[in-house]
């Protein structure tokens, strides 16, 4: 039973490019998070997805950055003409059901820097 | 406001001694605790997880403990070993209203030979 993917594990971009990451979450689990981390700073929640469904995003900068989770495929969490400030590492998180009762079980993450 | 803070911020003990980190939250109605391990470069991994009715959870040298009448949260680890250098997070899940719990900044150990 694999756990979460994340794919690329590091990405290098320019400044102005784009940047998709990818989350594969646990089999069976149809809730992804996710967190960026900043060098030396903790875990901060971005967005919160079910399958086709956008739950809560209220940590999502309101421009340049997106999140999907469609029905079929992974979750994709979408940076547009990237700065150096999104230089970050990027988690995903998914869990069985909804609520805080639940485990989450976060990937291996996404290390962007952005040149 | 839900909070968690973590003490100390960061920690260097010598391999085979033991240490205890502290959560301290305000999160309210409370649900659940959980402690975090994140190796360098990697997702944090579950080490614990307390609900309201338990006041101790052990996995293997890492031992959770949780007083919920003072909202206060430790994780004593034993013996400890090279691996344990890591960042140790602490997160609390409230019930209701956001499906998001609150995470602390996290403890960094190392551990010296």
């Amino acid at each position: 039973n694999a756990g979460v993917m994340q794919n690329p594990r590091h990405l290098v971009r320019r400044r102005g490019q784009e940047a998709r990451l990818r989350c594969s979450p646990m089999k069976g689990h149809s809730h992804v998070y996710w967190y960026r981390q900043l060098p030396e700073e903790g875990l901060k929640f971005m967005v919160y997805l079910q399958k086709e469904n956008i739950i809560d995003e209220s940590g999502m900068p309101k421009e340049r950055f997106s999140a999907e989770f469609p029905k079929e495929g992974p979750s994709i969490l979408r940076i547009q003409q990237v700065v150096r400030g999104d230089s970050a590492a990027y988690f995903c998180a998914s869990s069985p059901g909804q609520g805080q009762s639940y485990e989450q079980y976060f990937g291996p993450g996404t290390r962007l820097t952005v040149t | 406001k839900n909070q968690v803070e973590q003490s100390p911020q960061s920690l260097i003990i010598l391999e085979g001694k033991n240490c205890t980190l502290q959560c301290n939250y305000t999160v309210s109605p409370f649900s659940n605790l959980r402690w975090y391990k994140q190796d360098t470069g990697r997702g944090p991994v579950s080490l614990t997880i307390m609900t309201f009715s338990e006041n101790t959870k052990s996995n293997g040298r890492y031992t959770a403990t949780l007083d919920a009448d003072t909202k206060q949260s430790s994780l004593h680890i034993t013996a400890s070993q090279l691996s344990d250098s890591a960042s140790y997070i602490c997160v609390v899940g409230s019930l209701g209203g956001s499906y998001i719990p609150t995470f602390g900044r996290g403890t960094s150990l190392i551990v010296h030979p």
